[in-house]
């Protein structure tokens, strides 16, 4: 299986922080990783698809990218509405997987 | 507009078989673009990709609970269900039913969950 590591576990930020989450593939997905938001309490939301396409109705400050087989969710000015925990998948190969992910809070 | 509704015990004693139903509603089981699949999360823990059903009634399923999973669908009631035998209390979990989408409105490769249920939160516990 495809294991997915995620990097900070946890970060706090403040309100219009820059924010910056890594995952990394053990092998090569190409581009077919997804970002997750999750609310306490709520099922997880679609960010971003294929590594770097803004899932519709998602706000622009969420983007992505990849280098190799490490993706990056960058939000770039953190709102209220952002603290959250954020999880990666790989949807390259089955059985899919998610990263552990990283929890975002207030500073 | 499409959602999906997981129901089924909320307490199961060890040992048990847990037999969860997904029902969907605004797109068709037999749509070759979509899946179903079922994912939990313990409680505080993260998610855990536990199979898939596809159109055409191929699943694939995840390694470590392979043998205890079978996932099937009654497109007439549209509905999905999971059964996982031999149930124990690391079993407690939300169990979510999502819809998986392998391409955007482009007809590029996407493999997203873009639509999920509410959760089912599943205690195993004698």
């Amino acid at each position: 299986d495809i294991q997915m590591t995620q990097s900070p576990s946890s970060v706090s930020a403040s309100v219009g922080d820059r924010v910056t989450i890594t995952c990394r593939a053990s092998q090569d997905i190409t581009s077919y990783l997804i970002w997750y938001q999750q609310k306490p309490g709520k099922a997880p939301k679609v960010l971003i698809y294929a590594a770097s396409k803004l899932q519709s109705g998602v706000p622009s400050r969420f983007s992505g990218s990849r280098s190799g087989t490490d993706f990056t969710l960058t939000i770039s000015s953190l709102q209220p509405e952002d603290f959250a925990t954020y999880y990666c998948q790989q949807g390259s190969t089955f059985p899919f997987t998610f990263g552990p992910g990283t929890r975002v809070d207030i500073k | 507009q499409v959602t999906l509704k997981e129901s089924g015990p909320v307490l199961v004693k060890p040992t048990e078989t847990l037999t969860l139903t997904c029902t969907v509603s605004g797109f068709s089981l037999t749509n070759p673009s979509v899946g179903v699949s079922w994912i939990r999360q313990p409680p505080g823990k993260a998610l855990e990709w536990l199979g898939n059903i596809f159109s055409n009634d191929e699943k694939s399923f995840g390694t470590s609970l392979k043998s205890r999973l079978t996932i099937s669908k009654d497109t007439s009631k549209s509905q999905v269900v999971l059964t996982m035998t031999n149930m124990d209390p690391v079993d407690t979990a939300t169990y979510y039913c999502a819809r998986i989408s392998y391409f955007d409105t482009s007809g590029l490769l996407a493999n997203s969950f873009d639509f999920w249920g509410q959760g089912a939160l599943v205690t195993v516990s004698s």
